[in-house]
């Protein structure tokens, strides 16, 4: 069973790094069958996707073009989790944050628990 | 980048109704849209893939159907469990856009 724990602050000042970690069990962090992504939920903004980590012979990222020039999703293969970093962030990036599980051609298979970030001084 | 809008954003029905909310796409994306469901306070689930495939475990009275731009997720007979926002997403390739939601209550 895939469980995926994620951990970090859940409160963020302005112009600041906001920093995610989701730790990965059941699976591979390296499988060549899955990505790896963010996605984060508000209740202005619903449902958005921020971007993903994968490897396929080598590793590959995507992003959202909202958010294109702020982030970076890393693989941390030594403990095989992943992690989301947010650059400058403003109140509009308070939301729940969710690390989740690819598989194509299926969706988005396996969730973190969610964790709230709030953007404020 | 491709567009996914559902529609309505919200519906009211009686337990037994049957339910259809759509989803477009602003280009044509082949059978890749994915639907979820989620209940207040919890974490989405996966619940038909691929247009038309039913996730494992998800009740029959789920179902899928359409491809290119238009898609239709359709509950046979509303139950009182199904009362949450449905979101649909575009999974051919990135970016991975979700629709808009659509709240699902009874009346």
């Amino acid at each position: 069973q895939v469980q995926l724990q994620q951990s970090g602050p859940g409160l963020v000042k302005p112009s600041q790094t906001l920093s995610l970690t989701c730790a990965i069990s059941g699976d591979s962090v390296s499988s060549n069958s899955v990505a790896w992504n963010w996605i984060r939920q508000s209740p202005s903004r619903g449902l958005e996707w921020l971007g993903r980590t994968y490897y396929r012979s080598k590793w590959s990222t995507d992003y959202a073009v909202s958010v294109k020039s702020r982030i970076t999703i890393n693989p941390d293969t030594s403990n095989n989790q992943f992690s989301l970093q947010l650059n400058s962030v403003t109140p509009e990036d308070t939301a729940v944050y969710y690390c989740v599980r690819g598989t194509y051609p299926v969706g988005f298979d396996y969730w973190g628990q969610g964790a709230l970030v709030t953007v404020s001084s | 980048d491709i567009q996914m809008t559902q529609s309505p954003s919200s519906l009211s029905a009686s337990v037994g109704d049957r339910v259809t909310i759509t989803c477009r796409a602003s280009q044509g994306i082949s059978k890749y849209l994915v639907w979820y469901q989620q209940k207040p306070g919890k974490v989405p689930k996966l619940l038909i893939y691929a247009a038309s495939t039913l996730q494992s475990g998800v009740p029959s009275r789920f179902s899928g159907s359409g491809s290119g731009t238009d898609f239709t997720l359709t509950i046979s007979t509303l139950q009182p469990e199904d009362v949450a926002t449905y979101y649909c997403q575009k999974y051919n390739s990135a970016p991975l856009t979700f629709g808009g939601g659509t709240k699902v209550e009874i009346k």
